[in-house]
């Protein structure tokens, strides 16, 4: 079975310094997805970035880049200029190709933007 | 974009009694819906997969007689907790893929917190 793993249960950044959440997964498919959800204090499971397995190019979304590494399953979440909106809970999910859309997530890493 | 919505956001009820949820896509027909659980501080866990016209496909360890799905139409999907107890208190959440494609990109309900009392 997929695993995913987010070791930081917490992290803080200073409002416009950078950050980086990690994230590692467990898998024996090739083809699969990942992808970093956002879930502000409503609850809303927002969609940051998602990267595909057979890219070798780190995906980007304006201020939020990813670091994937295939080999080491690593899958870890950037995020330049940090604003006090970014402050939520954040969650790596893993998708196998042909699951379905399944997702498996992460534990969550609850991030607090300073002022 | 895609919108789902999810009915009631929050809802109170007593042991014993049954609670219905409901996640409707708006603007777009979803063949594929999903039941998440999160407890306070934790992950979202798949509860089942909610599929159009034929019977759910639940996650193991989940009581398929006590959470009942159901998703006659293709814009809705309703989870109906029966006879709930105090440890079914939680948080359930919705998604629904927005194409028939395995990848096609899923959208989330706003979640419905419910507290059995």
């Amino acid at each position: 079975a997929q695993t995913v793993t987010q070791s930081q249960p917490e992290m803080s950044v200073q409002e416009a310094e950078t950050v980086t959440l990690s994230c590692t997964y467990d898998t024996s498919e090739s083809d699969y997805y990942l992808f970093w959800y956002k879930q502000p204090p409503s609850r809303q499971m927002i969609l940051v970035i998602r990267q595909e397995a057979y890219k070798q190019q780190n995906a980007t979304e304006n201020r939020f880049s990813v670091n994937f590494q295939k080999a080491a399953k690593s899958f870890s979440l950037k995020i330049s200029d940090s604003q006090l909106g970014d402050a939520a809970m954040y969650f790596c999910a893993y998708r196998k190709e042909t699951s379905g859309s399944r997702l498996t997530f992460g534990e969550g890493t609850q991030l607090t933007v300073n002022p | 974009g895609a919108v789902v919505s999810q009915h009631p956001s929050w809802v109170i009820c007593k042991s014993g009694t049954s609670v219905k949820i409901e996640c409707r896509s708006l603007d777009f027909q979803a063949t594929t819906m999903f039941w998440y659980r999160q407890f306070p501080k934790q992950s979202l866990m798949l509860m089942a997969t909610s599929n159009e016209g034929s019977k759910a496909t639940y996650e193991q360890g989940v009581e398929k007689d006590k959470f009942l799905i159901n998703h006659a139409s293709l814009t809705l999907s309703t989870l109906t907790v029966t006879s709930a107890h105090p440890e079914d208190s939680s948080f359930y959440i919705c998604s629904a893929r927005t194409g028939p494609l395995n990848n096609s990109p899923l959208h989330f309900g706003n979640g419905t917190r419910l507290t059995v009392t």
